[in-house]
C-alpha cells in the first residue's frame, strides 16, 4: 500500500463514451501525476499537478481533461478515445513538486477501448 | 529519442544468486537516479535512488551504481528470491524536471 489509490481497477468503454479516472493520494503531497502505460514502451508523463497548478502538459491529446480540484486529488476525465488509448493509467504524487523527489505510484487503471 | 534504456529486456536468475540489472543513459546532465520495481498487476514501487555526488548506495539487499564516465546505473540484487520477479525501471532526472524512464527489465526467478 503506496498510499495513493486508483479508481476503477479496470474500465471498459466504447469510443463514444465519457468516463473518468480518479487518483487520491494519502500522503500530504504537492505534486500529483498522471502516466500512460504501454506495453513495450517507457513510462509516458501525460501531466504535472504542482501545488492544483497545472506545470506540465506532454502534448498530449485533448480527449484527455485532467482536473485537480485539491493536492490530494487527481481527475483523468475521457471522452471519445481511440482503441490506441487502451493501457494502464498510473497516478503518483511526490513531496517535492513537480518533478522533484521520490514519486509514489498507485496501483493503476487498465483501460480498454473498444 | 529516449535518453534513458536497458541493455536487456529479460533477466532470468536463479534462486539465491545475485541479480544485476543495467541500465544506461545519454543526458551527462541527470543528476538524479531511481530504480522502481513493478509486479504483475501493481504500480512501480521504489527501491533506491541515488544522486549524482553518489558512485554507490545500498539498501537493504539492493546497490546501486552509479558511473557517470560512460553513463551507467546499475541496481545489484543479492540472494535473489522468488518474491523479486518483477519488472524493473530506471529513471533519471535533471533538476527540478520529470523523471524519464527506461523501458523495463523483466527479472524471472528460478526456484
Amino acid at each position: 500500500e503506496t498510499g495513493v489509490t486508483q479508481t476503477p481497477r479496470h474500465l471498459v468503454m466504447g469510443m463514444t463514451n465519457k468516463k473518468s479516472l480518479k487518483c487520491e493520494q494519502h500522503l500530504g503531497h504537492n505534486a500529483m501525476y498522471w502516466y500512460k502505460q504501454s506495453a513495450k514502451k517507457p513510462l509516458e508523463l501525460m501531466f504535472v499537478y504542482n501545488f492544483k497548478e497545472q506545470t506540465e502538459n506532454n502534448s498530449v491529446p485533448s480527449r484527455f481533461s485532467p482536473e485537480c480540484p485539491n493536492s490530494s486529488h487527481l481527475f483523468l476525465h475521457l471522452h471519445t478515445l481511440q482503441p490506441e488509448d487502451s493501457a494502464l493509467y498510473l497516478c503518483a504524487s511526490s513531496q517535492e513538486g513537480a518533478g522533484g523527489g521520490e514519486q509514489f505510484f498507485g496501483p493503476g487503471t487498465r483501460l480498454t477501448v473498444l | 529519442g529516449e535518453s534513458v534504456g536497458l541493455h536487456l529486456p529479460t533477466l532470468s536468475v536463479q534462486e539465491g544468486d545475485n541479480s544485476i540489472i543495467n541500465c544506461a543513459y545519454s543526458n551527462s546532465a541527470s543528476d538524479y537516479f531511481i530504480w522502481y520495481k513493478q509486479e504483475s498487476g501493481k504500480g512501480p514501487q521504489f527501491i533506491i535512488d541515488i544522486r549524482s555526488n553518489m558512485d554507490k548506495r545500498q539498501g537493504q539487499r539492493v546497490t546501486v551504481l552509479l558511473n557517470k564516465t560512460v553513463k551507467h546505473l546499475s541496481l545489484q540484487i543479492a540472494a535473489t528470491q522468488p518474491g523479486d520477479s518483477a519488472v524493473y525501471f530506471c529513471a533519471e532526472r535533471v533538476g527540478n524536471t520529470p523523471l524519464v524512464f527506461g523501458k523495463g527489465t523483466r527479472l524471472s526467478v528460478i526456484a
